[in-house]
């Protein structure tokens, strides 16, 4: 079965430092990785994917991904955190038949300190 | 273009009432998706369809809810009766076929007393 591991549930950082959000993934195959984020009372937004092309994977509003196949994580990072950014963020990995459906990670709360 | 949509944004019953929740998904998108969210958690599926096809319910607690899509185009999930536990975040999302990005809808917030 497909899982994921978000292994942060709160993080906080300042603003214009690093933001790391980590997740390990567990697969019998290749798989399909996404990080989403939910602001309050906002539908859920797909930041990135990764579908077995390149490894790093860019997103919007300056976050990214790298798949690392050895560690089975899927780590997403952006180099500059913004107010904006404080959300929730989960890791996603698609599963079931013909991988059409989402298996969420438990989510990171994202906090930005002024 | 116009996203998934969702009504009513916000529900509160109680207990042993049923309560029915609207989504009208993107146009063109023939996959329709229902997932739970429970208090701090990620959201769970509940059901998929393929136009009005469901081809995963396995998580539907199917005693108390149903769902429809009877056009292929928007659907209605339906809890009866409610319990207290079914408090939570009902998200529709939906999708092309050929493609697995979901796009999701605001959702709708249950409240049951």
């Amino acid at each position: 079965a497909q899982s994921v591991t978000q292994l942060d549930s709160h993080v906080s950082v300042s603003e214009g430092t690093p933001v790391l959000l980590r997740c390990n993934y567990s697969s019998s195959y290749s798989p399909s990785l996404f990080w989403y984020v939910q602001h309050p009372n906002k539908g859920l937004q797909l930041l990135l994917k990764y579908t077995s092309a390149a490894t790093l994977v860019k997103g919007i509003n300056g976050f990214e991904a790298e798949f690392k196949k050895s560690e089975t994580s899927f780590h997403l990072t952006k180099p500059s955190a913004h107010m904006s950014d404080a959300a929730e963020y989960f890791c996603v990995v698609s599963t079931g038949t013909g991988r059409r459906a989402l298996t969420f990670g438990s989510g990171t709360r994202l906090q930005v300190q002024p | 273009e116009a996203g998934v949509v969702q009504s009513p944004r916000y529900k509160i019953i109680e207990k042993k009432q049923p309560v029915a929740f609207w989504c009208n998904p993107i146009s063109g998108h023939n996959t329709l998706y229902w997932y739970r969210q429970n208090l701090g958690q990620g959201p769970e599926l509940l059901i998929r369809y393929e136009n009005e096809e469901a081809v995963d319910d396995s998580q539907l607690p199917k005693d108390r809810f149903s769902a429809e899509r009877l056009k292929g185009v928007d659907s209605t999930l339906k809890i009866q009766p409610a319990e207290l536990g079914d408090s939570a975040v009902y998200l529709c999302a939906s999708s092309l076929r050929e493609v697995n990005e979901q796009f999701f809808g605001p959702g709708t917030r249950l409240t049951v007393l």
